[in-house]
């Protein structure tokens, strides 16, 4: 059974970079695209972006200047930077497997989710 | 970027209801969408894909149809565990976007 966990700091400075981890567990990183997803408290669900096994990314264009992602193979992780975040990027963060093979396109698996509060 | 509206926000219903939730694509994104039920506290999970495809393991009371634009999430007979908020995903093109979100809660 595949797993994901998200891990890093909950509490990050304004201005500041967030960072987080995504290590992948029961199944191999290889040949899917791993996403990022986030959500404000009580609010709606927003995709950051992803990157395929081979390093390819794609990101939102509402955070595209701020997001990297990046994946290490070798460790089954793909983390996430975002710069320069204001209070408007408090959320819970989530990893996540994205199945993408024609036509057939879903997140089926999910991490719990981690709360990144930013806050002086 | 595609603008995906949910109909409802919310909605109260009882059990052994029949519930529908739609959500409409700002342009044509064929048959690429996706349902997703969200509990307070959890992450979302994945119910529907390509507009009707069933996820295993998920209840045959649930079932999804459309295409173009507009995309129908119906459960037949509301059971106590589907208390939930829902949500639809384009997977059409990128960035991909979410419908704002349907909260179905207890009448």
């Amino acid at each position: 059974q595949v797993q994901l966990q998200e891990s890093g700091p909950g509490l990050v400075k304004p201005s500041e970079t967030l960072s987080l981890t995504c290590t992948v567990s029961g199944g191999s990183i290889s040949t899917y695209y791993w996403s990022w997803i986030r959500q404000p408290p009580g609010k709606g669900l927003e995709w950051i972006g992803y990157i395929y096994y081979s390093g390819n990314t794609n990101y939102n264009p509402s955070l595209k200047s701020r997001v990297t992602i990046s994946i290490d193979t070798s460790k089954s992780q793909f983390s996430l930077k975002v710069s320069s975040v204001t209070a408007a990027d408090t959320a819970v963060y989530y990893c996540a497997r994205r199945y993408a093979s024609k036509p057939n396109y879903y997140f089926d698996y999910w991490g719990q989710g981690t709360l990144v509060t930013v806050s002086p | 970027a595609i603008q995906m509206t949910q109909s409802p926000s919310s909605l109260s219903a009882s059990v052994g209801d029949r519930v529908t939730i739609t959500c409409r694509a700002s342009q044509d994104i064929r048959n690429d969408l996706g349902w997703y039920q969200q509990k307070p506290g959890k992450a979302p999970k994945l119910l529907i894909y390509v507009a009707s495809s069933l996820q295993s393991g998920v209840p045959s009371r649930f079932s999804g149809s459309g295409s173009g634009t507009d995309f129908t999430l119906t459960i037949s007979s509301l059971q106590p565990e589907d208390f939930a908020t829902y949500y639809c995903l384009q997977d059409y093109s990128y960035p991909l976007t979410f419908g704002g979100g349907t909260k179905v809660e207890i009448k």
